[in-house]
């Protein structure tokens, strides 16, 4: 159980594209998902927190307008890249946060690593 | 600010020794506190967590040890084994705020 499925595992584009990456929970329902940023032996950098219903929370510095981040349903919460440039290329992962019991766990997404040329 | 400090950066032991990775935290809101194994080109994976209410808490090979008034947890990998080689993050979050503040993550290599 507690399974969150991140698509496209691997994504290359053009400078100036815009990239949609999703994330599925796919045996529990998440009010709460969240969107990381990882670069090359770093740790984990949240971008933003993304609630059912309502509009993503974004930390400070990330920019909301390059970062689209949509939760529409309990179960499905999508990241755009938008205007995609080289120094937008990283690994991108998603959690997801159980809306019923264990709220506190988040589990992670096998994560996206975009490239952009 | 860096609210949860991680350290060793990297740590190499020796197949069947002890891994012992640490953290130490600031903000005393944080109550509860998971630990994330990763490998190359994946997303993080639970590996165990605790309540500042306990000590130590044992699953398996892995053991959390938690010291409430130093601020201090660590991890104990007990018979490591080379498929334990992996980057390992702690983190802590505080209440109802459920986001995660991570270390900055320990490379750990297991020799055979």
């Amino acid at each position: 159980g507690a399974v969150v499925s991140q698509h496209p595992s691997w994504v290359i584009c053009k400078s100036g594209t815009s990239v949609k990456i999703e994330c599925r929970s796919l045996d529990f329902q998440a009010t709460t998902m969240f969107w990381y940023r990882q670069f090359p032996k770093q740790s984990l950098m949240l971008m933003a927190t993304s609630n059912e219903g309502s509009k993503a929370t974004y930390e400070q510095g990330v920019e909301k307008d390059k970062f689209l981040i949509n939760h529409a349903s309990l179960t499905l919460s999508t990241l755009t890249v938008t205007s995609a440039h080289p120094e937008d290329s990283s690994f991108y992962i998603c959690s997801a946060r159980n809306s019923g019991k264990a709220k506190n766990i988040q589990y992670f997404g096998a994560g996206t690593r975009l490239s952009v040329l | 600010q860096q609210q949860v400090k991680q350290s060793p950066q990297s740590l190499i032991v020796q197949k069947g020794g002890i891994s012992i990775i640490n953290c130490a935290y600031e903000n005393t809101a944080f109550d509860y506190f998971p630990w994330y194994q990763q490998f190359p080109g994946k997303g993080p994976a639970l590996l165990i967590a605790i309540r500042p209410d306990v000590s130590e808490k044992k699953e398996g090979r892995f053991t959390i040890s938690f010291n409430k008034s130093a601020k201090q947890f660590s991890l104990h990998i007990m018979d490591s084994q080379p498929g334990d080689s992996a980057t390992y993050f702690c983190a802590a979050s505080a209440g109802s705020n459920y986001k995660l503040t991570f270390g900055k993550g320990t490379l750990l290599t297991v020799n055979p």
